[in-house]
């Protein structure tokens, strides 16, 4: 069964629109962490943010939000005033502690349009 | 820039052959894992490298294999290529084993063309 589920497989929006970037999960672990990487089109994944299963608090970074809900298992990611640099896939991961193993989604291809 | 370096960039090989992917760590990370990402997919754990042994492993068969030196640096060989190999093969340093609490720093990849 996928741990990670994204369902929107690609996204277009025009530049300075917000788009909000939808992410479920799945585990029976009452301690995990949940990421969202970024992966331009070099390949490299990009850390961009990390919580633990006990803080539901949301999280502003710039322009950069994040609404974490443990009751609809959802970690969803928000881009207020999108940038064409902002143009990407962004991957939601999930990490049962303690472990050494890490599940990704299958992402969402984000294009912004100037 | 995250500091992992990964070599080659492009790799074109045939059916039944073997291949070495290389990747030096970040500076003061001693663990490395490996992905495979494959076309559209997100990345799948192949396996960790720690203390210069394997430390977990995904779904992947032993003809996938690795190995870690003193600097941390890593290799992933991969023998008997199958066509699914064709990938984009990421490493990722971390300073610890524990991936919740230790946050991973990618390299750009290796493209791995199986024909």
């Amino acid at each position: 069964a996928q741990k990670v589920t994204q369902a929107q497989t690609e996204i277009s929006v025009v530049e300075k629109e917000d788009v909000t970037l939808d992410c479920v999960y799945e585990t029976r672990d009452t301690t995990y962490y949940l990421f969202w990487y970024k992966q331009p089109p070099s390949g490299e994944l990009v850390f961009l943010i990390r919580r633990n299963s006990f803080d539901e608090q949301n999280e502003i970074s710039g322009r950069y939000s994040w609404n974490f809900q443990k009751s609809t298992s959802s970690f969803n990611f928000t881009i207020t005033a999108s940038q064409v640099v902002d143009s990407a896939v962004y991957f939601c991961a999930l990490s049962e502690a303690p472990g050494n193993q890490f599940y990704f989604g299958t992402g969402t291809s984000l294009t912004v349009i100037p | 820039e995250t500091g992992v370096t990964q070599s080659p960039t492009h790799l074109i090989k045939t059916r039944g052959q073997q291949v070495t992917l290389r990747c030096s760590s970040q500076s003061g990370h001693n663990t490395v894992s490996w992905y495979q990402q494959a076309l559209g997919q997100g990345p799948q754990f192949i396996f960790q490298y720690y203390r210069e042994e394997e430390n977990g492993r995904g779904n992947f068969p032993p003809r996938f294999s690795g190995l870690q030196f003193p600097n941390y640096s890593s290799e992933l060989n991969v023998n008997a290529l199958e066509l699914d190999d064709s990938a984009l093969y990421l490493c990722a340093s971390s300073e610890g084993t524990e991936l919740a609490k230790n946050i991973q720093y990618f390299g750009a990849g290796t493209r791995l063309s199986v024909l």
